[in-house]
């Protein structure tokens, strides 16, 4: 079975360019996370959705990061324009249970591989 | 935002040790715990989950101390392919939102 699939799985940009990193979920899986990772802050979760339907995205730095999600087989988060303070690794996850709060969860996320983004 | 905190280590342990991580958290509401495991350059993968007060697979044991709001893992006999970073994981569930709140990771080295 395929897994989370993201891309591009590296990114080298000079400050100012406009990435774009894309995730396919696993089929079926109905949340959909994104995480910044770096050595600094760990792993933050940026924003996620359920049923395709942004739920939480106090974790979005500023207005210069955007997510979307157009269907449930695709997600893309943007930078525009990018700074070298973005370079981290960004993982997309998806999870099979609804995540609303009062509803147990297995806390099972499956991770994309991730993209690692360097921003000159 | 609720927070966990974890030792950074590293932890150099030879093999067939037993070692252990703490991890604290802030958020008194939380039923459940999750630890990951994540090698180095790749993604996060779910290693165990603590509902009550343990659980304990294999090698490998966790257990939840709601009084001092602490989760541990305890790795026996510890194999070279042990070696990782451990993420301590806990939820947060407030203002609508439900999310998933990371630490950030005890490094484990399993040296010959």
């Amino acid at each position: 079975d395929a897994g989370v699939i993201q891309s591009p799985r590296h990114e080298v940009t000079e400050m100012g360019q406009e990435v774009t990193l894309r995730c396919k979920p696993i089929s079926g899986h109905n949340s959909l996370f994104w995480y910044r990772q770096t050595m600094m802050r760990g792993l933050e979760l940026l924003i996620y959705f359920n049923n395709n339907v942004p739920i939480d995205d106090s974790g979005m730095p500023e207005d210069r990061f955007s997510a979307k999600m157009p269907n449930a087989s695709f997600s893309t988060l943007k930078i525009q324009p990018s700074e070298p303070r973005d370079s981290a690794v960004y993982f997309c996850a998806s999870s099979p249970t609804l995540l609303t709060s009062g509803i147990v969860s297995t806390g099972e996320l499956f991770f994309g591989e991730g993209s690692r983004l360097t921003v000159l | 935002r609720k927070e966990v905190e974890q030792d950074p280590g590293p932890f150099n342990v030879p093999e067939g040790a037993t070692v252990a991580f703490n991890c604290t958290y802030s958020n008194s509401a939380s039923q459940s715990f999750f630890w990951y495991r994540q090698d180095c350059r790749k993604e996060p993968k779910l290693l165990m989950s603590v509902y009550s007060s343990g659980n304990e697979d294999g090698r490998f044991t966790a257990q939840l101390n709601r009084a001092s709001q602490y989760i541990s893992l305890l790795i026996r006999d510890s194999k070279l392919s042990d070696s990782a970073t451990y993420l301590c994981v806990s939820p947060y569930s407030g203002a609508g939102s439900y999310q998933l709140t990371f630490g950030k990771g005890t490094k484990l080295s399993v040296i010959p």
